[in-house]
Order: structure tokens, then C-alpha cells, then sequence
């Protein structure tokens, strides 16, 4: 089955500066690649998803970029805020195919800490 | 609009006992999905009803079962728990089988002592 790997496990920035969270994953044929935010307690939220025939989204602050050949994608936030303190998860899936249980494999999570 | 309801939010149980909870979708949503959040981890795909049929399940024991009701409500059921079932349960719903436009309820903790 899918695996995703996901690093760093702990990011400290300070506000202002970027912050890159990077996850590589092992079937090919996964398809759709979305990041979640946790806060503590908190239900995850989805902030921003790629899919398989796309290399690069942008959101505001927050973009992602996924290179196929290398099986790995990365989400990058730019300007980071006290705000954007939480567990990233990034996930694959290759559940956009009819028939198969649409299911997403999380990565470990990574906590970014953004300090003033 | 409502988002995701899952009930008991915090629940205590003994190692043996077992336990239901609840998942309400957003309203037309048809997919509902469970997933489990060992602490320090990201979830753990568990099962997936669509039209209240199994689509998909995950590497959990017989112990771990599930259904979803002619309203689109689920029961995930865990019967003999262990200590290592203590973790946050999530439920996600989406309007079709499909994972984009998930949307995760704020799960319910579940402690085996």
C-alpha cells in the first residue's frame, strides 16, 4: 500500500521567514496530494490540495509544488504568522480512480512553531 | 450550515468494554469515513461508507466494525479494547466517494485505561 514520509517531524521559524514541509510518498499512481492543518485539539482542516497532473498551487501565503518523478511534494508558506502555528499533515491518495475506496494515507505530521 | 457532528466528544472506557460512536455528515453528503489519531500521528484510514455500503477498509482487526444508516449517519463499534486503541477518532464526510472535499469532524477521545 501507499506510504508517505514527512519532514522535518519539528519546524521553529520565526515570524516572517518561510517555512517548508516536505513528504515523499511510494505509489505512482497516487493522484491527489492534500495538506491539512491540526490545531491542538482541533479537528484537521483541509488548506490546500494538488493533484497528480499539476506541478505547482498557490493559495495567498500558502503553495505547494509536487514533482511526479520523484514521488514528493512539499508545501510552502511564506510571511508565516504567530497563526500558522500547528501540525501540518500532508496525505496521498490515489482514491480518484472509480472503484477504489478513497481513502488518504497521512504523513507523521510536522509542528511548526512560528515565533515572534 | 452544520459541518461534521461527532458524539461522545471525550469518552473513558475500560480494557474489554466495548464502544459506539457517532458520526452525523454535513447534510447531502453521502460518504462517511473513519479515521484513527494515535497521538503524535497522522490519522489512520479506517473504513469508508458510500451509499451505505463498505467501499474500503483498513488494516484494523475484526474488532473494529462500522455501518452507515438509510440518513447517512455512521456507528464505528470497537469491541474488546485494548489499551492501544485509546486515540482520537475521526470521522470525515464528502459529498461523493471521493477524498477532495473531505470535510473532518472534531472527533471523539477515546481513553482505555
Amino acid at each position: 500500500g501507499e506510504n508517505v514520509e514527512q519532514h522535518p517531524s519539528t519546524l521553529s521559524v520565526q515570524e516572517g521567514d518561510s517555512a517548508v514541509i516536505k513528504c515523499t510518498y511510494s505509489d505512482s499512481a497516487s493522484n491527489y496530494f492534500p495538506w491539512y492543518k491540526q490545531e491542538l485539539g482541533k479537528r484537521p482542516q483541509l488548506i490546500i490540495d494538488i493533484r497528480s497532473n499539476v506541478g505547482e498551487k498557490k493559495d495567498q501565503r500558502i503553495a505547494v509544488t509536487l514533482n511526479k518523478t520523484a514521488k514528493h511534494f512539499s508545501l510552502h508558506i511564506t510571511e508565516t504568522q504567530p497563526e500558522d502555528s500547528a501540525v501540518y499533515f500532508c496525505a496521498a491518495t490515489l482514491g480518484e480512480n472509480t472503484g477504489t475506496a478513497s481513502k488518504l494515507t497521512f504523513g507523521t505530521g510536522t509542528r511548526l512553531q512560528v515565533t515572534l | 450550515d452544520a459541518g461534521v457532528t461527532q458524539s461522545p466528544t471525550h469518552l473513558i472506557k475500560t480494557r474489554g468494554q466495548h464502544v459506539t460512536l457517532r458520526c452525523s455528515p454535513i447534510s447531502g453528503h453521502k460518504s462517511v469515513s473513519w479515521y484513527q489519531q494515535v497521538l503524535g500521528q497522522g490519522p489512520q484510514f479506517i473504513f469508508q461508507y458510500y451509499e451505505k455500503e463498505e467501499r474500503g477498509r483498513g488494516n484494523f482487526p475484526d474488532r473494529f466494525s462500522a455501518r452507515q444508516f438509510p440518513n447517512y449517519s455512521s456507528e464505528l463499534n470497537v469491541n474488546a479494547l485494548l489499551l492501544g486503541d485509546s486515540a482520537l477518532y475521526l470521522c470525515a464526510s464528502s459529498l461523493a466517494d471521493r477524498v477532495n472535499g473531505y470535510t473532518f469532524g472534531s472527533g471523539t477521545r477515546l481513553t482505555v485505561v
